[in-house]
This record gives C-alpha cells, structure tokens and sequence, in this order.
C-alpha cells in the first residue's frame, strides 16, 4: 500500500449506530487531518493531529470522536448521527504542521446515514 | 464575504481546447497556493503547488497568482479526456495556523472527445 488509505469505502449506517472510519497513511507523516466533503460546499476542516495529538478541533458536533494511536493511523468514530452528515469523508497527511506544507489525501469514506 | 470564490462552473470543453480555471479571494495574508484535481470517487490529488506571486508550469498545465489582484489560475493546454474531474484550488496564509486550507467549491471540468 502506497499513500493514504482508507477504509471502508463506503458506509450506510442507521441513526443509532455506531461506526468508526479508519485511515493509514504510508508515507511516514507526522500530521493527520480528517475533513468533510458535502455536495456543493467547500471541503470542511474537521480535525487535525500532529504526533497523535490533537491540535485543531473545528467546532464538530461530539458525535464524531476522532482517535489517532500513533502518527501512521487515524480513526473517526461515528454516533447517533443525523442524516445531514451523509458526505464524503477525507483523510490527509502531511510532512508536519509547517506552513505550506503539502497534504496528501486519501480516496475517501462514503457515508450514508438514514 | 466568502474567502474563496470560483468562477461559475461547471465547464465543457472540445478535446485540445485550453482551459482557464479561476478563484479569487479575500484574505491578504494568503501565500500558498494549490490546485488539487479530484476524479470522480476518489480523493483530491495535489496537482499544482505555487509559493506567493509567480508563475509556475508543469507540463500541459500552469499556475498562476496575481496577489495583487487577489486572484489564482490555472490553465491546461491541449486538454484531454483524461482531464475531465472536479478542480479545486486552495490556499493557506503564512500565520501560526498556516496548516489550514481554505478551499473553493471547485469546478467540474467535462472534454469531450
């Protein structure tokens, strides 16, 4: 595996479910970014990890929880969600918090919530 | 006021026509400028990368920023079929959050063979 990846491609859940997304980037990153994609809207910065830490929370509603254990894996756990969230979610990586550095995106989560 | 703006979209285009791709934006502090190209189902792949005013070219596709003019490029020369996907441009300021991109909506760019 080369890049970012992520897993699983696509996702219908229900309200009450429970979910997690999970993302690995291969190219040995010290950042890590999840952000939302919707129809017709800009992408949206949701949260930012540098060396498993979070250090950007973008006023996301708590039903999302990201977990980052280590700087290669990052996971976006999902609850009670409405179905206004249904959207494509992305993962990013970048060398480090600097300035201009570049982020890489993974191909992205399908979510679907009824 | 939005701090990126695109020019209306979506395009289509004869194959080997050249495209001209746009965004303004507001904020002054802005000095990292990219492009990414999104193919239907997939992520955004980083296409052009451009630091400050200036332009820069790779290949069949050039960057350009006009600060002065608050004002991103991006031209394709000779377009393909292949070039048909959804174009984003993206910026990022200098500042203590300078990790942040602020995106565009992007532009749908259809050639036709």
């Amino acid at each position: 595996e080369t890049g970012v990846t992520q897993t699983p491609r696509h996702l219908v859940m229900g309200m009450t479910n429970k979910k997690s997304l999970k993302c690995e980037q291969h190219l040995g990153h010290n950042a890590m970014y999840w952000y939302k994609q919707s129809a017709k809207k800009p992408l949206e910065l949701m949260f930012v990890y540098s060396l498993e830490e979070r250090v950007e929370n973008n006023s996301v509603p708590s039903r999302f929880s990201p977990e980052c254990p280590n700087s290669s894996h990052l996971f976006l756990h999902l609850h009670t969600l409405q179905p206004e969230d249904s959207a494509l979610y992305l993962c990013a990586s970048s060398q480090d918090l600097i300035g201009g550095d570049k982020q890489f995106f993974g191909p992205g989560t399908r979510l679907t919530v009824l | 006021q939005k701090e990126v703006e695109k020019d209306p979209g979506p395009l289509s285009v004869p194959e080997g026509a050249i495209v001209s791709l746009n965004c303004t934006y507001s904020n002054s502090a802005f000095q990292y400028f990219m492009w990414y190209r999104q193919y239907s189902r997939k992520g955004p792949e980083l296409l052009m990368y451009t630091y400050s005013s200036g332009n820069k070219e790779d290949g069949r596709f050039t960057a350009q920023v006009d600060k002065s003019s608050k004002y991103i490029s991006l031209f394709i020369r000779d377009s393909q079929p292949s070039d048909s996907a959804t174009y984003l441009c993206a910026m990022s300021d200098s500042g203590g959050s300078n990790y942040k991109l602020t995106f565009g909506k992007g532009t749908l760019l259809t050639v036709n063979p």
